[in-house]
């Protein structure tokens, strides 16, 4: 089974940046892809990144594409998303998830409590 | 990219009933479709992966079902803990998708 516990959401001024963390514990970290996925209050899920076990490879949606950027750092078992050029559409509960495999099949087995990121206009 | 569509957005059912919800792509998914279920203030969690594969400590009473674009979750009788919202979510290419969400309340 694996734990996860994201950190570092909280208010920011629109055009502002962010950076979230997700610590994973209870597995080979490596050995899992993992993701973020966002909901905006009362709204429903958004996949908006994800990346191999490895860091080799990183996918992102539309909607946060060359704003965001999704990192690891399998020594620290630490997962990372750095947003920038924040806009009040990013206001939202942001979930890391941990996947079935190294690569990324997004079928998100496991999932943290999440972290608010409130962006003021 | 591809567009989920589930409905209904509410299912209104007493515990003890069945319940079918359903999710169609707006382009074939294969079977790369996932269902998970949020409760409120909770996170979410997988149910079934790739159509009909049910996830760890999920109950039998949980089925999937279909392929291609059209698909079905099915509970064969609604335990109390079951009200909740439930989504799709594709991953036959990227980006993935999930639907909009079915509500499944009380009547």
């Amino acid at each position: 089974e694996v734990q996860l516990l994201e950190s570092g959401g909280g208010l920011v001024q629109s055009g502002g940046s962010l950076r979230l963390s997700c610590a994973a514990s209870g597995s080979t970290f490596s050995n899992r892809a993992m993701s973020w996925v966002r909901q905006a209050p009362g709204k429903g899920l958004e996949w908006i990144s994800a990346i191999s076990g490895s860091g080799g490879s990183t996918y992102y949606a539309e909607s946060v594409k060359g704003r965001f950027t999704i990192s690891r750092d399998n020594s620290k078992n630490t997962l990372y998303l750095h947003m920038n050029s924040l806009g009040p559409e990013d206001t939202a509960v942001y979930y890391c998830a941990a996947d079935f495999f190294a690569e990324p099949a997004v079928i998100l087995e496991y999932w943290g409590q999440g972290t608010l990121v409130t962006v003021a206009s | 990219e591809i567009v989920l569509t589930q409905f209904p957005a509410t299912l209104s059912l007493s515990p003890g009933e069945r319940a079918t919800l359903s999710c169609r792509a707006s382009q074939s998914v294969y079977s790369y479709l996932a269902w998970y279920q949020q409760k409120p203030g909770q996170t979410p969690r997988l149910l079934i992966y790739d159509a009909l594969n049910r996830a760890t400590g999920i109950p039998a009473r949980f089925s999937g079902s279909g392929s291609g674009t059209d698909f079905t979750l099915t509970i064969s009788s609604l335990e109390p803990e079951d009200f909740a919202v439930y989504y799709c979510q594709h991953r036959s290419k990227w980006p993935q998708t999930f639907g909009q969400g079915t509500k499944v309340e009380i009547k």
